[in-house]
């Protein structure tokens, strides 16, 4: 049971780099989302998709684009990295939107120089 | 909007003794709440959630959560604590007026001495 991938685990860039997080979700959930961990902040909302073709802006969108073009997939491109990206970042998928528990990938750190 | 209060950064609690783990909400619907837990460099796994019925839910590894609406709190509990329950624990809420976005809580970091 593969659930959640995510890739790469681990990546440094240097300011105004650009680069995608890759997450792939093989359990047919229709809702996915990405999500920043910080400390002492909990885990704020990027993006966030309720099928293919369908995406919306989460808590702290800006500087973060994702697209949605199959159920299974779900990329998240950081298009000028910046020292605030530095985080680890967390991709959910959800059997059901509203009442669903979410499954997790292991995550992404991510550094910015 | 919706928002999430874990009042404590940390907890301790002695092996074998119960634990408690504190979580107040704020929405403007109905709420459905949920724990999750986070060990060292894992990504979140799914404890328990209220949606409705029974204000009482049981969950995974031995843990319980209490709705009470009133408190407007979600408590999550364990009569008997184990190293192993040594984790980042996160209360998160949706709001029913709100589609389908999670609101997370702060954390709560739970250590558990033997």
């Amino acid at each position: 049971n593969a659930g959640v991938t995510q890739t790469p685990k681990f990546q440094v860039l240097k300011t105004g780099q650009s680069m995608t997080l890759q997450c792939a979700q093989d359990m047919n959930h229709e809702y996915m989302s990405w999500y920043r961990q910080d400390p002492g902040m909990g885990l704020r909302l990027i993006h966030y998709s309720v099928g293919a073709g369908i995406t919306d802006q989460g808590e702290v969108p800006n500087g973060y684009n994702v697209s949605r073009s199959t159920t299974e997939d779900f990329p998240l491109r950081l298009l000028s990295a910046a020292p605030s990206q530095t985080s680890v970042y967390f991709c959910a998928s959800s059997p059901e939107p509203n009442t669903g528990e979410l499954f997790f990938g292991e995550g992404s750190r991510l550094t910015v120089l | 909007a919706q928002s999430v209060a874990q009042p404590e950064d940390q907890v301790n609690v002695a092996e074998g003794n119960p634990l408690t783990v504190k979580c107040t909400y704020s929405v403007s619907g109905n709420p459905y709440l949920f724990w999750y837990v986070q060990y060292p460099n894992r990504g979140l796994q799914f404890l328990l959630k209220y949606i409705t019925g029974d204000n009482l839910v049981k969950g995974s590894y031995g843990f319980e959560a209490e709705f009470n609406k009133s408190q407007t709190s979600f408590h999550l509990k364990k009569p008997s604590a184990l190293v192993s329950d040594s984790a980042l624990y996160f209360c998160a809420v949706r709001d029913d007026n709100y589609g389908q976005n999670y609101v997370f809580g702060p954390g709560t970091r739970l250590s558990v001495l033997p």
